[in-house]
């Protein structure tokens, strides 16, 4: 059964204080691993497509990381809106659903 | 603009009574899904759409039905059969790129729906 996994369930940080996410998974096949930024009482919005280990992508403060197991969401340097929930989800081979694990609130306190 | 909209923000349900959630989106994406959301949890597929007048149960789909009649349009009905319908429910849209399926799905704002 395909699974997806994220630590921690919640992360408070100061500002300027960098940290990572964590997002493991088990499934056959990874035909793309997403994640995406989800603000309260709101629709999830995109943030970034990893498909092979080793990629990388960066958007402003976050650098998505791709392994053969998991994948890292690093926040640099953070500031207080970047304050949200982050989720992550894997799509494997066969068809184009999307399974999702229990995202990570992540609090930044000025 | 190009977009996913939902309708109403928030819905309240009676014992009994069906309800059904509006999604609609000016994308010209093919696909459109249905996600139910409980608090402090990930999101759970309740039916998906590929084309008009095709759609696939996801993991959750007991107590739910969907339409497709048009490629702009997928609403869900939450009937009486679901006896847990609180929860945050969204709608995603995603196209086709050009020899695989590796499209990003599109979000809604979402649809909460409370039980009176």
């Amino acid at each position: 059964e395909d699974q997806v996994t994220q630590s921690p369930e919640a992360l408070r940080l100061q500002e300027g204080e960098s940290s990572s996410l964590n997002c493991s998974y088990t499934v056959s096949g990874l035909r793309g691993l997403f994640w995406y930024r989800q603000d309260p009482g709101k629709g999830p919005e995109f943030l970034f497509t990893l498909y092979s280990a080793g990629e990388e992508k960066e958007k402003e403060r976050l650098k998505a990381t791709l392994t053969k197991k998991e994948s890292f969401l690093h926040i640099t340097a953070p500031k207080p809106e970047d304050s949200a929930t982050y989720l992550c989800a894997v799509r494997k081979a066969a068809g184009n659903k999307l399974t999702f694990g229990g995202g990570t609130r992540v609090l930044v306190k000025p | 603009d190009g977009g996913i909209t939902q309708s109403p923000k928030y819905l309240f349900r009676k014992e009994g009574q069906n309800v059904t959630l509006s999604c609609e989106q000016n994308l010209n994406h093919d696909a459109m899904y249905w996600y139910r959301q409980d608090p402090g949890q990930g999101l759970r597929l309740i039916y998906y759409s590929q084309i008009v007048n095709d759609f696939q149960k996801g993991d959750i789909a007991e107590g739910y039905s969907v339409s497709r009649e048009k490629k702009e349009s997928f609403p869900l009905t939450v009937t009486s059969a679901q006896k847990n319908p609180t929860a945050f429910y969204l709608c995603a849209s995603s196209t086709r790129l050009a020899g695989e399926w590796y499209e990003t799905q599109y979000f809604g704002p979402g649809t909460r729906l409370l039980v009176l």
